[in-house]
């Protein structure tokens, strides 16, 4: 199976910094890679498909991009509502594996 | 707008089956393939498995002996079977539709399974 590393696992940023989080494949996706958000006592919701494609409805706010084994998706902004954990997400081989997850809150 | 909704039992006694279903409104369940995850509390996600409206299955590895999925296209749903769980199953279930090859695009609003005698 191919393992999906995050980093960092959480971090706190103030209102309008940009947050960067990695992700990274234990062997080569192309560009496979899927990023979602989740907020708590809710199910994941696509943000970012095939690396680095904004999901219809998205904020432009997000952005992903990378290929091969490294990962990165930012938020250009934060907002309150961004208040979530992330995850990257392969589908390069199966089984699908997610990444451990990156929460963010607010400082 | 496409709509899952997952239904079963919330407690299931160890060694038994966990059954589950996931219906599909706003949309046909033909030609998706449609995937089970789950997630135990505070922890990260699984991907189970998948089923393409045909019959077609992929399991998860780490779980294929114990998995069965089937589709019910004329109900529009689509179910999961996991035999012999133990308290390592409990988690909350999502069924979700699988796009693009392996974007999970909607899901349900997810069914926490516990199991316990």
């Amino acid at each position: 199976d191919i393992q999906m590393t995050q980093s960092p696992s959480s971090l706190s940023a103030s209102v309008g910094d940009r947050v960067t989080i990695t992700c990274q494949a234990s062997q080569d996706i192309t560009n496979y890679l899927n990023w979602y958000q989740q907020k708590p006592g809710k199910a994941p919701k696509l943000l970012i498909y095939d690396a680095s494609n904004l999901e219809t409805g998205v904020p432009s706010r997000f952005s992903g991009s990378g290929s091969g084994t490294d990962f990165t998706f930012t938020i250009s902004s934060l907002q309150p509502e961004d208040i979530a954990t992330y995850f990257c997400q392969q589908y390069d081989n199966l089984p699908f594996t997610f990444g451990p997850g990156t929460k963010v809150d607010i400082k | 707008q496409v709509q899952l909704q997952e239904s079963g039992p919330g407690l299931v006694k160890p060694s038994e089956p966990l059954s589950l279903t996931c219906t599909v409104s706003g949309g046909s369940i033909s030609s998706y393939y449609w995937s089970w995850i789950r997630q135990p509390a505070g922890k990260g996600l699984e991907w189970i498995g998948r089923i393409y409206s045909s019959g077609s299955t992929n399991y998860n590895s780490s779980l294929k002996s114990r998995v069965t999925m089937s589709v019910d296209t004329s109900k529009n749903q689509f179910s999961l079977k996991l035999s012999s769980v133990t308290a390592a199953d409990t988690a909350v279930y999502y069924c979700a539709r699988t796009h693009r090859g392996g974007s999970l695009d909607y899901w349900g609003q997810g069914t926490l399974v516990t199991v316990s005698s």
